[in-house]
């Protein structure tokens, strides 16, 4: 099926870092969802954008919506350990809830 | 709320049985998303319903999968007869409104 670019796929950081991962689409959507997966659990939803030029946050959390509206990024400051997990994005035009999802950033943290 | 409820955690089954995995979405939503997750596709979406109806089950990879809601508490998706390529994580999701919940997915092994 179709799926969105995430970049990086992976990445190693040190806590405390920064962490930027963003996500494009050959496609408008009129929302982002960005989500986190823990092994053996389902994604969890961290925050959702719904307008171009979006900016919100949630915590240490930060996403934005492009204004093409083809992507969307996502920056965790002062990373800590439990942000181990893989970050996903998704995103769907208007009228429908079927989201694609992105084929995820895998975040290590190295204490 | 005890959140999306599904079962069996894991099943390990032989090629050529029939396997079926059991949702529970929370209560109130009217929304069930059912997804495939493999490293190879990432999460793709395989069917979803609205108040209880098949909106849209294009992802549905072929007639060896069904899937059925009998009510608003419950959801069933069926692989008959199964293969190893269908080997993954099965998840279900529930919303009301554009924010999906997931459950903790189904660990489905073919032999």
């Amino acid at each position: 099926g179709q799926q969105l670019n995430q970049s990086p796929q992976s990445m190693f950081i040190q806590e405390g870092e920064d962490v930027s991962m963003n996500c494009t689409s050959s496609s408008i959507f009129n929302t982002w969802l960005w989500y986190k997966q823990d092994p053996g659990e389902g994604p969890v939803l961290l925050i959702a954008l719904y307008k171009a030029g979006e900016l919100t946050s949630n915590g240490r959390l930060t996403a934005q919506f492009g204004i093409t509206r083809k992507d969307s990024f996502l920056n965790i400051s002062a990373s800590i350990p439990s942000d181990v997990g893989i970050y996903f994005c998704a995103g769907t035009t208007s009228g429908t809830y079927k989201y694609i999802f992105g084929t995820g950033t895998r975040l290590k943290v190295l204490a | 709320d005890a959140g999306v409820i599904q079962s069996p955690r894991h099943e390990v089954t032989e090629m050529g049985q029939e396997v079926t995995l059991r949702c529970k979405p929370i209560s109130g939503h009217d929304y069930l998303f059912w997804y495939r997750q493999t490293m190879m596709r990432g999460l793709e979406l395989l069917i979803y319903f609205n108040n209880n109806v098949p909106i849209d089950d294009s992802g549905m990879p072929e007639d060896r999968f069904s899937a059925k809601m009998p009510n608003a508490s419950f959801s069933t998706l069926k692989i008959q007869p199964s293969e190893p390529r269908d080997s993954a994580v099965y998840f279900c999701a529930s919303s009301y409104g554009d924010t999906q919940y997931f459950g903790p997915g189904t660990r489905l092994t073919v032999l």
